[in-house]
């Protein structure tokens, strides 16, 4: 398997303007991760599904954020408008659905609004 | 709730010299624990993991972490660094088959 694959790697968008960050997770997880890093906050989880159902999104600001998973191989996460505060890597992982494995990164999606 | 501690934000260490980073839970019961490393420019990626099957675990790249629950500790050590072991690493928890919590991350610098 190719592993977690995130597109694209870099965006650079102006203010106000929508961004979408895709990934495909490994094929056969039932969990699917989105994180934000910052030098700031360090690494936050900002929403996760369970089987495509969203299980907890408490850490992704409603206002402007939003996620989906149409199918089991294909999440998105869209940002409208973004904001400079929005700068950072979003990571996405998915695991299996036993708790003692470990979640798989992919490479990440480095964004810059200016 | 579910949480972990790590001590220390940044460690710096000798080159051959041991690396000692500490993690701790908090929990009366002991969950599933692993390290991850995050290298620059890339994602986070799995040093270790304890699944209740034995207390000293071995990673990769020389690695190791004792699981102790009368400390909630999973202290991850290398008996001797190298250079290329510069990155940052994060302890994590997971109870169920839900969501991990990770650590805020320690940074590792290894001087030449």
């Amino acid at each position: 398997d190719a592993g977690v694959i995130q597109s694209p790697r870099h965006e650079v968008t102006e203010m106000g303007q929508e961004v979408t960050l895709r990934c495909k997770p490994i094929s056969g997880h039932d969990y699917l991760f989105w994180y934000r890093q910052t030098m700031m906050q360090g690494l936050e989880l900002l929403v996760y599904f369970n089987n495509k159902a969203v299980m907890d999104d408490s850490g992704m600001p409603k206002d402007r954020f939003s996620a989906k998973m149409p199918n089991a191989s294909f999440s998105t996460l869209k940002i409208q408008p973004s904001e400079p505060r929005d700068s950072a890597v979003y990571f996405c992982a998915s695991s299996p659905g036993q708790a003692n494995t470990e979640a798989f990164f992919g490479q990440g999606t480095r964004l810059t609004v200016v | 709730a579910q949480s972990v501690t790590q001590l220390g934000s940044h460690v710096s260490v000798s080159e051959g010299a041991l690396v000692l980073l500490r993690c701790n839970y908090s929990s009366s019961v002991p969950p599933y624990l692993f390290w991850y490393v995050q290298y620059p420019n890339q994602g986070l990626q799995l040093l270790l993991k304890y699944t209740s099957a034995a207390t000293l675990v071995k990673g990769i790249n020389g690695f190791e972490a004792e699981f102790k629950k009368s400390e909630t500790s999973f202290h991850l050590t290398k008996p001797s660094a190298h250079m290329s072991d510069a990155a940052e690493y994060f302890c994590a928890v997971r109870y169920n088959a839900g969501k991990s919590t990770f650590g805020d991350g320690t940074t590792l610098t290894v001087k030449p």
